[in-house]
């Protein structure tokens, strides 16, 4: 089945910039999906569709997707971001449509 | 906006079969082209997909658990409804019923909070 794989971690300062990488074969050729899960909570949509936001979420997070490799950015982190994040692509045509990312957690120091 | 709830046991005797129920709110389950599913988490783990049901029955599931799992929906009561036989302690996790698929693009929409199931005797 399809593999997506994120760093383990990130760590960044508050007012800083973080960068979480999904990486998959031809993952641009796929439409990405990102959730943040904080503890002991359900996972939140925060990117749908490799850069589009659902409604309420902050501009602040956004989304691109080219190559092998996806990417959320968080601008101006907060000490409320941190969380785990998960990638995720859905592909109907697939035996094995939908599958997540390992998962990153994002430390905010 | 649509809410997700998940109900039944949360205790589940090795060997047995697990069931769960979401119930949808807000919305209705058969509107437009949506998907609708079940992803668990095991405790400390990431999130895996469990399987999805389309709007109108067609089903699609984990290979790895494909042999295990049945998922219904019921349209009279806007629920749908997840079963796993043959339990054993590796299907412990928190359960969520998760969707649509269809509303935001193709993400998961919306999740219901979670139900923990453990699996022992």
């Amino acid at each position: 089945s399809y593999v997506l794989t994120q760093p383990p971690s990130v760590s960044v300062a508050p007012g800083q910039t973080a960068r979480i990488t999904c990486g998959g074969n031809n993952i641009g050729s796929k439409s990405v999906h990102w959730y943040q899960q904080k503890p002991g909570q359900a996972p939140v949509l925060v990117v749908y569709d490799d850069s589009d936001r659902p409604s309420g979420i902050p501009e602040r997070f956004s989304g691109s997707n080219s190559g092998n490799t996806a990417t959320l950015t968080i601008s101006r982190v907060e000490a409320g971001d941190e969380a785990d994040y998960y990638c995720q692509v859905w592909d109907s045509s697939s035996d094995h449509p939908l599958v997540f990312g390992t998962g990153t957690k994002v430390t905010v120091l | 906006q649509l809410q997700l709830q998940e109900s039944g046991p949360g205790l589940v005797k090795p060997s047995e079969t697990l069931s769960l129920t979401c119930t949808v709110s807000g919305g209705s389950i058969s509107s437009s082209s949506y998907y609708w599913g079940w992803i668990r988490q095991p405790p400390g783990k990431g999130l895996e997909w469990i399987g999805s049901i389309y709007y109108s029955g067609s089903t699609y599931y984990n290979p790895s658990l494909k042999s295990r799992v049945t998922i219904s929906v019921d349209t009279s009561k806007n629920q749908f409804s997840l079963k796993l036989s043959s339990v054993t302690a590796a299907d412990t996790a928190v359960y969520y019923c998760a969707g649509p698929v269809g509303y935001y693009g193709l993400g998961i929409a919306f999740w219901g909070q979670g139900t923990l199931v453990t699996v022992s005797s």
